[in-house]
């Protein structure tokens, strides 16, 4: 078993739509995780962190975090073309441990 | 200020040749991690420093493959006998600090290694 999995994309959402992303975890010890986008030839930027369970919200995305169920969560509300980026769901355990990503193509 | 910054941007080397990667982190920074990330994969971690000693180098793929950080600031990843299964972004993070535990890694731009 991996020690990040990512549910498979691509994941296509017209504008305006939220885009769902999921993202599982076998450490039952991690305490935090973060999202990051990456945009194609480019590196990961840190678009949220979470460590306590239930959501978090930052503008359009809102993060949830169940630690029972080892599973964390990113949502994307009011989807825009420029939210066209790859999205890696990483555990940090001071090193962050990533999954493969979910490549999120939102059409105008 | 400046971020990561990550020398060369790209290298193409031969099958056995001998390269390095250069690293210099964000002023202040103390912890400095180096990635891989292949193609269609997240980054998948190598080595990290806290300081200039090498605390957790068991991301490693094998003895072909070292790092330093001789004076807590620029680190340089080298690699030997370079293999074509060694293509791969090298993606460079540095740090404030590890002891928080959502401290955030700042990414470099990576060096693309094409090894021919």
């Amino acid at each position: 078993q991996k020690e990040v999995e990512q549910n498979s994309g691509p994941l296509s959402v017209p504008e305006g739509a939220i885009a769902s992303l999921n993202c599982t975890y076998s450490d039952r010890g991690s305490q935090s995780f973060f999202w990051y986008r990456q945009y194609s030839g480019k590196s990961p930027e840190l678009i949220m962190f979470i460590y306590s369970n239930g959501d978090k919200e930052d503008g359009r995305f809102t993060a949830q975090l169940n630690k029972a169920s080892q599973y964390v969560s990113l949502l994307i509300r009011d989807s825009q073309p420029s939210d066209s980026a790859t999205y890696l769901c990483a555990v940090n355990n001071y090193k962050l441990s990533f999954g493969a990503g979910t490549t999120v193509t939102v059409r105008a | 200020g400046a971020g990561v910054s990550q020398t060369p941007s790209n290298k193409v080397t031969e099958k056995g040749k001998y390269v390095e990667l250069r690293c210099d982190p964000i002023s202040g920074h103390t912890a400095l991690y180096w990635y891989r990330q292949s193609l269609g994969q997240g980054p998948e971690f190598l080595i990290y420093f806290q300081g200039t000693g090498a605390a957790d180098d068991s991301g490693l793929p094998n003895d072909r493959f070292f790092a330093v950080r001789p004076e807590g600031s620029v680190s340089t990843l080298k690699i030997q006998r370079t293999e074509r299964g060694d293509s791969a972004v090298y993606l460079c993070a540095s740090s404030l600090t590890r002891g928080l535990s959502h401290n955030e890694q700042f990414f470099g731009p990576g060096t693309r290694l094409t090894v021919l």
